[in-house]
């Protein structure tokens, strides 16, 4: 069957600018999770969204936003740009909650901020 | 706030070595699990052990989680260029959530 599917896998913007970044699940997977990836901080836990609702939430500041449509594919926003924001954004799906099992990761979007 | 501390960072070695990578907090965790993310993709799951003390083998993989679920290890026997990648314990805590370790990136040479 079909991954997690991540659009697009790199994009470049400039600071003050914004970014939408879309995630397509596995078909039947519920959840829906985005992390960040960078050289210094590792992966971060951004947010997780499970039947359209945001379940939990990682330590970022407002301008990380998301949200999750009713056929589980996901998007998350990042406002006024920052060059910090320069990252890979990677996303994972599962099948129920988050704390239930494996997370499927896509390939990620990486985003530069010049 | 990182939570989890792996080690070595880095770790460069011949064909057929043996190593091992650390998995650390002071935190507890429900369960972890064990990642491995090879360039332009995302992590796979390789593991996920759940009860302090327990032991997984996959091939020549050997995962164990600490008596008290605060610490893990990897142990790779023979290792082959194939397993060149970045490894990343994860730990899922009582709020659901994964905290991601900081990685081991390790390079095998044939």
């Amino acid at each position: 069957k079909a991954g997690v599917t991540q659009t697009p896998r790199y994009l470049i913007k400039t600071r003050g600018q914004q970014v939408t970044l879309s995630c397509s699940p596995i078909s039947g997977h519920r959840s829906v999770s985005w992390y960040q990836q960078t050289p210094g901080q590792g992966l971060q836990f951004l947010f997780e969204y499970f039947s359209e609702t945001q379940r939990n939430k990682g330590n970022f500041p407002g301008r990380f936003s998301g949200r999750q449509f009713s056929n589980s594919r996901s998007e998350m926003n990042v406002s006024t740009l920052e060059l910090g924001d320069s990252a890979l954004y990677l996303c994972a799906s599962s099948r129920g909650q988050i704390n239930t099992g494996e997370l499927f990761f896509g390939e990620g979007s990486r985003l530069t901020v010049l | 706030t990182q939570l989890l501390e792996q080690s070595p960072q880095f770790l460069s070695i011949q064909e057929g070595e043996n190593l091992t990578v650390y998995c650390n907090s002071s935190s507890v965790f429900s369960s972890l699990q064990w990642y491995r993310q090879e360039p332009g993709e995302g992590p796979v799951l390789l593991v996920t052990v759940v009860t302090g003390g327990e032991v997984k083998k996959l091939k020549r993989l050997t995962f164990q989680f600490g008596d008290a679920r605060k610490d893990s290890s990897l142990h790779i026997t023979a290792a082959q260029p194939g397993d060149t990648g970045l490894y990343l314990c994860a730990g899922l805590n009582t709020g659901n959530q994964f905290y991601f370790g900081t990685g081991t990136s390790l390079t095998v040479i044939p």
